[in-house]
């Protein structure tokens, strides 16, 4: 069936340094692909989404690129904050339902 | 505009008691979503109702969970009787959408069960 890996953190940065979350996923079909950041003591966010190949979702300077070649959805920012420390969690979407990855714990030190 | 909404935040009880969660979606919204999140683990749907129809309850424990949706609204999760395997952050989402689309669904701040 149709799931997503993506990578195991915890992951711990300093403040403005690149950061790179790794996801691929496994479906049949095209589905739309999302990710999701969980901030401390709040429930779940859209942080950005693509619904097809090639596609490049962003925001607040997150970025990620619908790869249909290598089945990948990665997640960047080039220069992190202290406030980016969250729970992020790679998802994909197809026939109305969403499956989430397991989550990244991303932890910025100032 | 309003988020979801769910209540309790927390709740503790002993294993074999009953627990009930409610959820209130964003208004308008009448896709209706209850996932459980185990600790460290990513959200899992329980089940998704299109108004007040539950369309998709394959992965709810239906021996123990019951949930419902009256007037497509408002919606209640209850677990009757509670196992310590039980003990997770409750999730409620609602969407725009229905059918096969899949937009954005948008989370409520969960109510975190501990079984006990």
């Amino acid at each position: 069936g149709d799931s997503v890996t993506q990578m195991e953190g915890p992951v711990t940065l300093s403040e403005e340094a690149f950061l790179t979350i790794n996801c691929t996923y496994t479906a049949t079909g095209y589905p739309s692909l999302f990710w999701y950041v969980q901030y401390p003591g709040e429930g779940l966010q859209l942080l950005l989404k693509a619904t097809k190949a090639d596609d490049k979702g962003s925001n607040k300077g997150f970025e990620a690129t619908y790869r249909k070649e290598t089945t990948s959805f990665h997640l960047e920012k080039g220069s992190v904050q202290v406030s980016d420390s969250a729970v992020y969690f790679c998802a994909l979407g197809s026939a109305s339902k969403i499956i989430f990855g397991s989550g990244t714990r991303l932890s910025i030190r100032p | 505009e309003a988020g979801v909404v769910q209540s309790p935040r927390y709740k503790i009880i002993e294993k074999k008691q009953p627990v009930a969660f409610w959820c209130n979606p964003i208004s308008g919204h009448n896709t209706l979503y209850w996932y459980r999140q185990n600790l460290g683990q990513g959200p899992e749907l329980l089940i998704r109702y299109e108004n007040e129809e539950a369309v998709d309850d394959s992965q709810l424990p239906k021996d123990r969970f019951s949930a419902e949706r009256l007037k497509g609204v408002d919606s209640t999760l209850k677990i009757q009787p509670a196992e310590l395997g039980d003990s997770a952050v409750y999730l409620c989402a609602s969407s725009s959408g229905a059918g096969q689309r899949i937009d954005t669904q948008y989370f409520g701040p969960g109510t975190r069960l501990t079984v006990l």
